[in-house]
């Protein structure tokens, strides 16, 4: 059964360090999503993006985050300078189309120290 | 700004037993989701709910939806442990494609 796959599944920086956390969504989806979770609490949206370009962000997804599709299959998030409120759960989804079911990765757990 | 509410946010109960968890959102939305976590581990979608009145089950859990009065609920019918985990609803509306999530319901199922 296809599936998201996440890469690292953790992830320890120093502060101020630039992460690249790498999802592959699934091969016939058309949009892409990442969230946040920081251990215990809620799930947060962060961006969603389709056709190449961001759809919806967040207030969280600042000018710090920036997401790329470099290929045909690669999803990344680019943290370019993390902060210690930066540590959580990063999960990559991916749906069919809008509106639908959303797949999740595994995660990524970010930790900056 | 769409709300998600869920109750309770705990509860512990024992195996054999029934319970109900809520889930309340402050917008109009065709569409809820239900998901499953573990601790530690990602997201697994249990229930997709994309009309009024819809009704799914899968095993020992139901999910309904009443877009009127804004509440889904999640149905568990004799718990059994390996149901013990966080349970998720999250809503996406007509107006953006992001799920806003309820703050989970902590599920813990004693022998």
């Amino acid at each position: 059964e296809p599936e998201v796959t996440q890469t690292p599944s953790h992830q320890v920086t120093q502060m101020g360090q630039e992460v690249i956390l790498r999802c592959v969504p699934i091969s016939n989806h058309l949009y892409f999503y990442w969230y946040r979770q920081i251990l215990g609490q809620k799930v947060e949206f962060l961006v969603s993006f389709y056709n190449n370009e961001i759809s919806e962000k967040s207030e969280i997804f600042d000018d710090q985050f920036s997401v790329e599709r470099p290929d045909g299959s690669n999803f990344t998030l680019k943290i370019r300078s993390t902060k210690l409120e930066d540590s959580a759960m990063y999960f990559c989804a991916s749906s069919l189309n809008a509106y639908n079911e959303q797949f999740f990765g595994p995660g990524t757990r970010l930790t900056v120290l | 700004e769409l709300k998600v509410e869920q109750n309770p946010l705990f509860l512990s109960m024992q195996e054999g037993k029934n319970y109900t968890i809520y889930c309340n959102y402050s917008t109009t939305s065709d569409r809820l989701y239900w998901y499953r976590q573990d601790p530690g581990k990602s997201l697994e979608s249990l229930f997709v709910l994309l009309s009024n009145g819809a009704v799914k089950q899968e095993g020992r859990l139901m999910a309904s939806l009443d877009t009127k009065a804004r509440l889904s609920t999640l149905h568990i019918t004799a718990a059994v442990h390996d149901l013990s985990a966080t349970y998720f609803c999250a809503v996406d509306t007509d107006s953006n494609y992001q799920l806003i999530w309820g703050a989970g319901t902590k599920l813990i199922i004693k022998p």
